[in-house]
């Protein structure tokens, strides 16, 4: 089976400037989740979309704003870009709502964002 | 909030065993994952422990108490391609499936 999905890898953006992510989850999986990794750091948590509806808002501004698809996948979408916006964004997906065992979360391989 | 403290670096030699602590402040979670990150690629699933106790698969097991909040993973026959770094995150009651990292834990394998 395929694992997650994203796209673009790489992207390079200039300041103010806005910019869609994609990833498609695991077959099955109705949970996914963003995350932005800074160089050096852990991932921090963005957005949990479950069901199409929004489940979890990490402390990002309203600059960053998601969306899910009928078909589970999804969209980042970061408008009015900032230097400190470049990061790897990932996404991951997960069987079901709720943190419990045998929910595990499941990573694709990142989008490399980097804003000039 | 919560918090997830880990050593920055750790290195071993291969063949050794090595544990990667991790210690935490939280006001409610599920349990505590384990992931490992190559340079340039996405975290990998390695383990979780929802109780407390050691849970193993492989070469890797993990431990939690949560009276102390405290766990560790570690790593036995330790191979090149182990070096990675490794991130202790745990799953929040909070509703929803959200996960805070802790810092991170550089290891190197050297011959």
């Amino acid at each position: 089976d395929a694992g997650v999905t994203q796209s673009p890898t790489h992207l390079i953006k200039t300041r103010g400037q806005h910019v869609t992510l994609r990833c498609s989850p695991i077959s099955g999986h109705k949970s996914v989740s963003w995350y932005q990794q800074v160089l050096g750091q852990g991932p921090q948590f963005i957005f949990q979309y479950y069901e199409k509806e929004e489940r979890g808002r990490g402390n990002f501004p309203d600059r960053f704003s998601a969306r899910q698809f009928p078909n589970y996948s999804s969209e980042l979408n970061v408008n009015a870009l900032l230097l400190g916006d470049s990061a790897l964004y990932l996404c991951a997906s997960s069987r079901g709502l709720a943190g419990a065992g045998g929910n595990e979360q499941f990573f694709g391989p990142g989008t490399r964002l980097t804003v000039l | 909030g919560q918090s997830l403290e880990q050593p920055s670096e750790v290195t071993a030699v291969e063949g050794a065993i090595v544990q990667i602590n991790c210690t935490y402040q939280t006001s409610g979670f599920y349990g505590l994952s384990w992931y490992q990150q190559h340079d340039g690629g996405a975290p990998t699933f390695l383990s979780y422990n929802a109780l407390d106790g050691l849970e193993e698969t492989g070469r890797f097991s993990s431990f939690l108490s949560r009276s102390d909040s405290y766990g560790y993973l570690l790593l036995q026959e330790l191979q090149m391609k182990d070096s990675a770094s490794y991130f202790c995150a745990v799953r929040s009651t909070g509703g929803g499936n959200k996960l805070t990292f802790g810092t991170g834990t550089q290891l190197k394998v050297e011959l």
